[in-house]
Order: C-alpha cells, then sequence, then structure tokens
C-alpha cells in the first residue's frame, strides 16, 4: 500500500541549530511527496513538494530530495529560529489526489 | 485570493443539536475536501468534491452530512454528533481533483473549525 513514516517523538532544538527530520515511504509507481507544517491553532500550509526523483523541493531555508533509491524525503534546515516551532508532516500523493500523510513530528525550537 | 476560508473558527454543540461548518475559497480550484484532525494525529480524509459532485465519501457516518452549493463553497452539516466527533475540521481545495500527468494537485488548507461536541 501506500505510506509514510516518520521519526518517532518530539523535536526539541536550540536556535541556530541544524533540523533533520526523517521521512521514508512505500507506495506503487512515484509518487509526489510533500511536506506541511502546521503552526499552533492553525491548518497545515505546503512547505515544500517535489514531484520526480532526485527533485529538491526548498521554502523558507528548508530543503528537502526525493530519493528513489532509500525511499526517502527527509526535511532538512541549516538554522532553525524558534518561529519554526510547528508539526510538520510528510505526505505523499496517491490515486485521485488522496494524500497518506505521515503521523507528524512536533518541533520546539528553544531561544 | 490564496485562501481558503472557513467558519466558524470554533463551536461547542450537544448531541442533539444541528449545525453547520462552511468553507469558501475563490481560486477557482474544482476540487474541495473535509478533512478531520485528531489531537497529535495526522489529518484524515472524509469527503472530496470534484466540480460540485461528491467523489470521495471515506465511509463517513451520517451524521456527517457534506454540501457543495456551488464552485466556492462546500459545507458540512453536522447532526446528532458524539463527544468522540470533537476534532478540528480542515478543508482544502486544489485546482482539479483528477490525476494530473504534471504531478500531483497541490491542496490549500484552510485554518479549520475546532468542534467541541459535550
Amino acid at each position: 500500500g501506500n505510506s509514510v513514516t516518520q521519526m518517532e517523538g518530539p523535536v526539541t532544538l536550540s536556535e541556530e541549530a541544524f533540523l533533520t527530520i526523517n521521512c521514508t515511504y512505500t507506495a506503487t509507481g512515484y509518487p509526489s511527496l510533500f511536506w506541511y507544517v502546521q503552526y499552533p491553532g492553525e491548518g497545515l500550509q505546503l512547505l515544500l513538494k517535489a514531484t520526480k526523483a532526485d527533485d529538491k523541493g526548498s521554502n523558507k531555508g528548508f530543503e528537502a530530495t526525493y530519493r528513489k533509491e532509500t525511499t526517502s524525503f527527509h526535511l532538512e534546515k541549516g538554522s532553525v529560529q524558534v518561529s519554526d516551532s510547528a508539526v510538520y508532516f510528510c505526505a505523499l500523493h496517491y490515486g485521485n489526489n488522496r494524500l497518506a500523510f505521515g503521523k507528524g513530528n512536533q518541533v520546539v525550537v528553544i531561544p | 485570493d490564496t485562501e481558503v476560508t472557513q467558519t466558524p473558527k470554533h463551536l461547542v454543540m450537544g448531541m442533539t443539536n444541528k449545525k453547520s461548518l462552511k468553507c469558501e475559497q475563490h481560486m477557482g480550484h474544482r476540487a474541495m475536501y473535509w478533512y478531520k484532525q485528531k489531537a497529535k494525529k495526522p489529518p484524515e480524509l472524509m469527503f472530496v468534491y470534484s466540480y460540485e459532485k461528491l467523489s470521495i465519501n471515506e465511509s463517513v457516518p451520517s451524521r456527517f452530512s457534506p454540501e457543495c452549493p456551488n464552485s466556492s463553497l462546500l459545507n458540512l452539516h453536522l447532526h446528532a454528533l458524539q463527544p468522540e466527533d470533537s476534532a478540528l475540521y480542515l478543508c482544502a481545495s486544489s485546482q482539479d481533483y483528477r490525476d494530473s500527468s504534471y504531478g500531483a494537485n497541490v491542496l490549500t488548507f484552510g485554518a479549520g473549525s475546532r468542534l467541541t461536541v459535550l
């Protein structure tokens, strides 16, 4: 089936630290991949996307590369800010515009 | 206008009440979606409308009744809900719903309506 796995547990780090959130997927074919961000009390916002292997999505200093060989789409940011505190969801697109979401990772950035 | 607007932001209702959630977009999108999100969980798809017709119903109980009066509006009518239906209800839209050879149609989400059923 189509599914997304994100690393377990919240991520707590200091301001200006390097952030990595792991995401791996299982899918038939080559789905488009997304990272969505949800700030406290808000809906989901598209952070970045990649539609084919080796594509790199980037936005607001965040990056993720579509790795077919490792079926991964890890999210990275070189220097996080307090304003990056949010929940981050990895997702893949399949069949008739359905999205399979990972469980999400709470990121807490401490000043 | 690149927004999906949802009202109300918060709703508290009893199990015998009838209420509605509303969603509006003016991006010319022809597909609209309802998702349900429980605390600390990812969103779960409930319904998809494409060109104002119901395309997907993910086996949602009949106490939830969607309606798409026109291409810009999407409603979710609520009746005889249970406390376990308390959640954040998210509306989303996309340019189209059918698979695209150019990749997925990106969903734009609203801020959500937080529902509490007493």
